[in-house]
């Protein structure tokens, strides 16, 4: 989705080193995700922010950590990488609407960053 | 705790026959339910959504899903398959209280492919 972007698409970078995974979006969105998609693991969730200052932790964010730097930004970051941070990761955004049934509209992801940890 | 179950992780089927991917949830109250498709390096997109009201949806692509309540099942289905129909399918969940911020649960995926 260009409305979703995420840099950079593809990254290798070794055990130890920091490294930040950006994501940009156009819709105007107040929530953000950041996922992790693992083959036969399905996605799983790091961190969400329903806005600039609520961050929340998802499943898994041992080892992550994230900045809303801006209601269109939202940065993850690896403060020193393993190999068992190799993962296809995904940036999303939804809508909310509390007048809605179930407040919730559907998440928008963007095109993912393949990470890869030596 | 919620859940999403996708039983086969691989689904064959020739062009021009009908699809089905299967989906089952466990959530403690009503389900949100949702589909999304993967194509190739590419990120997810949404095909549709049960929130409320008919138990069949209709979505984008010709696909359309059945929500059954007493089997705790969302299946998606497509009556006519399309070679280009190729790709990973993901089924997700979300409880209708508790928490609000929208969190889903992702079942792990169905491969679908469509041969010629």
């Amino acid at each position: 989705d260009a409305d979703v972007t995420q840099t950079p698409r593809n990254r290798i970078t070794k055990t130890g080193k920091r490294i930040m995974l950006e994501c940009s979006q156009t819709k105007g969105h107040d929530r953000m995700y950041w996922y992790r998609q693992d083959p036969g693991l399905g996605l799983r969730l790091i961190y969400y922010s329903f806005d600039v200052k609520d961050i929340n932790k998802g499943e898994i964010s041992d080892g992550y950590s994230v900045s809303r730097q801006a209601q269109a930004k939202f940065s993850l970051s690896l403060e020193s990488a393993i190999p068992n941070q190799t993962a296809l990761y995904f940036c999303a955004t939804s809508d909310w609407d509390r007048g809605r049934p179930g407040g919730y509209y559907e998440q928008y992801f963007g095109p993912g960053t393949r990470l890869t940890v030596t | 705790a919620q859940s999403v179950a996708q039983p086969e992780d691989q689904v064959n089927v020739a062009e021009g026959n009908p699809l089905t991917v299967k989906c089952t949830y466990s959530v403690s109250g009503n389900p949100y339910l949702f589909w999304y498709v993967q194509y190739p390096n590419r990120g997810l997109q949404f095909l549709l959504k049960y929130i409320t009201g008919d138990n069949l949806v209709k979505g984008s692509y010709g696909f359309e899903a059945e929500f059954n309540k007493s089997q705790t099942s969302f299946h998606l289905k497509k009556p006519s398959a399309l070679v280009s129909d190729s790709a990973l399918y993901f089924c997700a969940v979300r409880e209708s209280r508790g928490s609000t911020l929208g969190r889903l649960y992702f079942g792990r995926g169905t491969q679908l492919t469509v041969w010629p």
